[in-house]
């Protein structure tokens, strides 16, 4: 079965900063890799997904980005933080790696902090 | 907007007692599933009924799925302290496609 890597675990970051996460995910190949933000207390919603190299879609309009310069890695970035931008944000991957209609597997997540 | 909504949003009980919550939705799917999260952590797959499925079983978990009423209910048997975490049901297929939308959570506390 997969397995979903995270970093950094925890962030701290002042507004206008730049960020980056990184998940990177072993056990499959070409998956379907899912980026998705959980506000405190709520429920997760998703940013964006991709379904192979260089291709992100993206779910909600805002101050972030994707991208998947690797068949196992993708990435979320923006340039300039907001303090909206604060959340729990959580990588995943089908149990099946391409996965239509399958469970998903999360990675731990990162905890970001815009002051 | 959540396609899931789960009710109620917050549990109390007893340790040994049953624990249900209920998740609706609002467009067609392909399947409904469960997860759950303690708390700072990511999400762990509990239970996946397909739409032409209407019970489930895994261990003293018990999922339903009713499409007519566009519902699932989640009970969790003999509730232990450590089934103390969130709930979210999460929709796939259908308008969404390949994406699964997760309703906002039922938070649950088992006292010992």
């Amino acid at each position: 079965s997969q397995t979903i890597h995270q970093w950094p675990a925890t962030l701290v970051q002042p507004v206008g900063s730049p960020l980056s996460l990184e998940c990177t995910v072993e056990g499959t190949s070409n998956p379907n890799l899912y980026w998705y933000r959980q506000a405190a207390g709520r429920g997760l919603q998703l940013l964006f997904y991709s379904v192979g190299i260089g291709q992100i879609s993206s779910e909600v309009p805002q101050n972030l980005s994707a991208s998947r310069p690797q068949d196992r890695q993708f990435i979320l970035s923006s340039k300039k933080l907001l303090l909206s931008d604060s959340g729990f944000y959580l990588c995943a991957c089908p149990s099946s790696g391409t996965g239509l209609y399958n469970e998903q597997f999360f990675g731990p997540g990162t905890r970001l902090t815009v002051l | 907007s959540q396609q899931g909504e789960e009710d109620p949003q917050a549990l109390s009980i007893q340790e040994g007692e049953n624990a249900t919550m209920n998740c609706s939705y609002k467009t067609s799917i392909n399947n409904l599933q469960w997860y759950r999260q303690n708390s700072g952590r990511g999400l762990v797959h509990l239970i996946l009924i397909r739409s032409n499925e209407r019970e489930k079983h895994s261990g003293r978990l018990r999922v339903t799925l009713d499409t007519s009423k566009k519902s699932s209910s989640l009970l969790i048997t003999a509730s232990r302290a450590a089934d103390t975490a969130s709930y979210f049901c999460a929709t796939a297929g259908g308008a969404a496609g390949n994406k699964l939308t997760f309703g906002g959570g039922t938070r649950v506390l088992v006292k010992p």
